[in-house]
């Protein structure tokens, strides 16, 4: 079974700019997680989505955004970039059976770099 | 809040000898605990998870993790290392009984160096 896979691997963009990262989930996963990781903050939850809602939020500002669609693909959107947004992007999926055993398997991430 | 401790940044173990990665969580009822692995340039790789039952729980590549409720510690444990375990380990934790958050908590990291 494939894994996740998230596109693109890296990206450059500049201060202001605005940026989207795609996820696709392994087949029959139904929930979506994204997480931030840098090396000041580690790993961060971003949010959480699953049946095309967004179930879990991080404490992240309104600029980090995301939705998912009927296929359980993913994207997350970053508008108005900083420097501090440069991180490596990761995205998790899981069953969502709504039991809180679920394993997150992740994706290989977007490396972002804000110039 | 639940939050997780891996007290060490780097552990150093020649190739051969037993490996011990530490972790200590903190979560207001019971825990689930996960071990993921990140190598250079890769997201991260799940290695096991525990739940419920047996205090000792075995994982992939040989790896096997130790809860012991009464300390509030998970630690990730190999017999014998080898060179290719060199990698970023990273603990996990979710708190079973906030069934409305399933978002994983993670420690800050221990980069693991196995020498040859």
């Amino acid at each position: 079974k494939a894994g996740v896979t998230q596109t693109p691997r890296y990206l450059i963009k500049t201060r202001g700019q605005q940026v989207t990262l795609s996820c696709s989930p392994i087949s029959g996963h139904r929930s979506v997680s994204w997480y931030q990781q840098t090396p000041g903050q580690g790993l961060q939850f971003l949010f959480e989505y699953f049946s095309e809602t967004q179930r879990n939020k991080g404490n992240f500002p309104g600029r980090f955004s995301g939705r998912q669609f009927s296929n359980s693909r993913s994207e997350m959107n970053v508008s108005t970039l900083e420097l501090g947004d440069s991180a490596l992007y990761l995205c998790a999926s899981s069953l969502g059976s709504g039991m809180s055993t679920d394993t997150q398997y992740f994706g290989p991430g977007t490396r972002l770099t804000v110039l | 809040a639940q939050s997780v401790a891996q007290p060490e940044d780097q552990v150093n173990v020649a190739e051969g000898n037993p490996l011990t990665v530490k972790c200590t969580y903190s979560v207001s009822g019971n825990p689930y605990l996960f071990w993921y692995v990140q190598y250079p340039n890769r997201g991260l790789q799940f290695l096991l998870k525990y739940i419920t039952g047996d205090n000792l729980v075995k994982g992939s590549y040989g790896f096997e993790a130790e809860f012991n409720k009464s300390q509030t510690s998970f630690h990730l444990k190999k017999p014998s290392a080898l060179v290719s375990d060199s990698a970023l380990y990273f603990c996990a934790v979710r708190d079973m009984t906030d069934t409305g958050r399933r978002a994983l908590t993670f420690g800050s990291g221990t980069r693991l160096q196995v020498q040859p």
